[in-house]
Parts: structure tokens; sequence; C-alpha cells
């Protein structure tokens, strides 16, 4: 498709489990983001890719939460021991190089509850 | 750091009228884009207007248009003549040129248009 992909759309998994959630940007961006989606909390950025490699980290709430950038395109993001507190909407965004313009092109997130 | 404020939570409008979103924002540096982005129901954000801050002429599209005040740090959101497809969720966010490759986005306001 020509849009950013995320998968799943949502994901249900019980305390203490891992999970992946993935992005597959729009061809030829080099520039992807993650945001995570609370109740009532905007958006909140956790993590940046240029390429592979990923200039700004420091949204990531804790070392439980881990991504990567493969081929300058999937992206992955990971979260280990998922805590009740991790539910929310996982937001992917790419933009072509960058941000020079402003426009995020977004997915439609995944939905991630933690029972 | 940048932080941009959405005060009203909810707003709600009336099908044909007009309606205002407001949106402060505070960053200490001189070249900065503001957006206003637009989630649906269906979760993927667009991005409905961009302002430049360098820029005097308040954005224009279609029937939205911003209302940049930049030395009040303001800058509200203008919907004309609503439409029942403009309920959604309306973010401001903030770029600052030279400085992290991110958009800090505020809290979000809620639009219900009523037929």
């Amino acid at each position: 498709g020509a849009g950013v992909s995320q998968s799943p759309s949502n994901k249900v998994t019980e305390k203490g489990k891992d999970v992946e959630l993935r992005c597959d940007p729009i061809s030829g961006h080099t520039a992807l983001y993650w945001y995570r989606q609370s109740l009532g909390q905007g958006l909140e950025f956790l993590i940046y890719f240029q390429g592979n490699s990923a200039p700004d980290k420091s949204g990531l709430p804790s070392d439980r939460f881990s991504a990567e950038r493969t081929g300058g395109s999937v992206s992955t993001l990971t979260i280990q021991r998922t805590q009740q507190e991790d539910s929310a909407v996982y937001l992917c965004a790419s933009s072509p190089l960058r941000l020079n313009t402003g426009e995020l092109f977004f997915g439609e997130g995944s939905r991630l509850t933690v029972l | 750091a940048q932080t941009v404020t959405q005060s009203q939570p909810e707003m709600s409008v009336q099908e044909a009228e007009t309606v205002t979103l407001s949106c402060t924002y505070d960053t200490s540096e001189s070249d900065y884009y503001l957006f206003w982005y637009k989630q649906p129901p269906s979760r993927q954000m667009i991005l409905v207007i961009r302002q430049e801050a360098y820029k005097q002429q308040n954005a224009t599209e279609n029937r939205f248009s911003v209302n940049f005040q930049k030395a009040a740090k303001s800058f509200s959101l203008k919907i004309s003549d609503s439409q029942l497809g403009d309920a959604a969720m309306y973010f401001c966010a903030s770029y600052r040129q030279g400085g992290s490759e991110k958009l800090v986005f505020g809290k979000g306001t809620k639009l219900t248009v009523n037929p």
C-alpha cells in the first residue's frame, strides 16, 4: 500500500508477556517515529530513526522498551514484561527526509491492552 | 523544552457554524513551525494546516484557518462552515528548526459536530 502500515491493529496480552509492534513506513521515507497515545494524554514521543540509526531515544519510558529498524524500512517496537500502564495506542509515522516541512504521515496505530 | 498546551479537552459546534480551537506553545527559538493535526475515529492522523513562525500571514486551507499570535505564543484553529466529517480529535503541535527532530504535541481537543 501507499501509506504507513502498522500491525497488529489490536493486541491483547497478559501482564508480563512480551509484545512486538511492527511499522512499515512509506517507501522512500528515511525518517520514522514512534509515538504513544494514552487516554487523555496526547501523543508522547518515544523514538526517532533516521535510516537505521536512532539519534533520539529519549522518549522510551524504560529499559523494557526497545526499537529497531532494518534496511531503512520496517521498524519493530518491542515491549518486554508488559505492565498495565503500557496499555495505549502506539502510533508510527514517517517523513521523507528531515522534518523541515513538519508533515508526518501516520499509520492507524496498534492498540495494546495489557490485562 | 518545547511545550504545547490545549486548554479545551472537548468542544462542540452545530453543523454549518464556526468553531475555534485554542492552542498555546512555549519555545525560546525564533525558527519554528506550528501545526494542527486531525485524528478521526479511524485513528490515522492527518495534517490539517501548517504555519511557519517567520511568516506573519495566517495560514488558510479551505475552511480551516489559523490565528497566529507570535508575541502571545498563541495558535488557534478556526473551522468555518463545520461539517459532520470534521468531528475528530484535533492536536496542536510544534517543531523547532535545528533542534530535536520531532513534533511536540498537545493533549488534544475532541470536537463534536451536532447536526
